[in-house]
């Protein structure tokens, strides 16, 4: 089966940096993904990194080592939009399973 | 427009009734998805299929069943023997790349 670990939550400043770990353990592996939910809201997509390194999508930027079963998202000049759940998730043939998320929240 | 439609929004259900959750997308994907949400906790995959007649048991099966007759569609019935089923609901597609959601059944049994 699969297994991911993130931090519960994370609290940070306007304007600050956030990174958010996830390590994983899979049987098998295809990718590794980040989400953001809102409050309420559903799922919805960020980046996604099959090979190693970082991958830059406008202020986020998502990393993976696949030797070392982690990977990281990274948020930068915090906004106060931002406060929301992110959930590292893999992808193993066509499962893709989620970890249990990350609270952020931005304070002023 | 693209996308994934989940229906209804919210849905009441008496105890020992079946209730089917609607999902279509016209993505053009291969693999869809079933996951439940509870307050304050992650994604647990209830059901994945990733071809036409072929679906996949995930990590909590138990009291739900699905059917993928066609590319677009994957229908989600909550059966009589979920004992706790009142649940946020959400149906996924995906490239391999991402998964795309949609706005998710709030599902509450009365």
């Amino acid at each position: 089966g699969q297994s991911l670990e993130q931090p519960s939550e994370v609290t940070a400043v306007e304007g600050a940096i956030v990174q958010i770990n996830c390590t994983y353990q899979t049987s098998g592996f295809y990718g590794l993904s980040w989400y953001q939910q809102h409050d309420g809201g559903a799922p919805t997509f960020l980046s996604y990194n099959a090979l190693d390194g970082l991958e830059e999508t406008g202020r986020f930027s998502s990393f993976l080592s696949r030797s070392d079963s982690y990977g990281y998202l990274l948020l930068q000049e915090l906004q106060m939009k931002d406060s929301a759940s992110y959930f590292c998730a893999v992808l193993n043939d066509y499962k893709l399973s989620f970890g249990a998320g990350t609270t952020v929240t931005v304070r002023a | 427009d693209g996308g994934i439609t989940q229906s209804p929004k919210y849905l009441f259900r008496k105890e020992g009734q079946n209730v089917t959750l609607s999902c279509e997308q016209n993505l053009n994907h291969d693999a869809m998805y079933w996951y439940r949400q509870d307050p304050g906790q992650g994604l647990r995959l209830i059901y994945y299929s990733q071809i036409v007649n072929d679906f996949q048991k995930g990590d909590i099966a138990e009291g739900y069943s699905v059917s993928r007759e066609k590319k677009e569609s994957f229908p989600l019935t909550v059966t009589s023997a979920q004992k706790n089923p009142t649940a946020f609901y959400l149906c996924a597609s995906s490239s391999r790349q991402g998964a795309f959601f949609g706005q998710g059944t709030r599902l509450t049994v009365v």
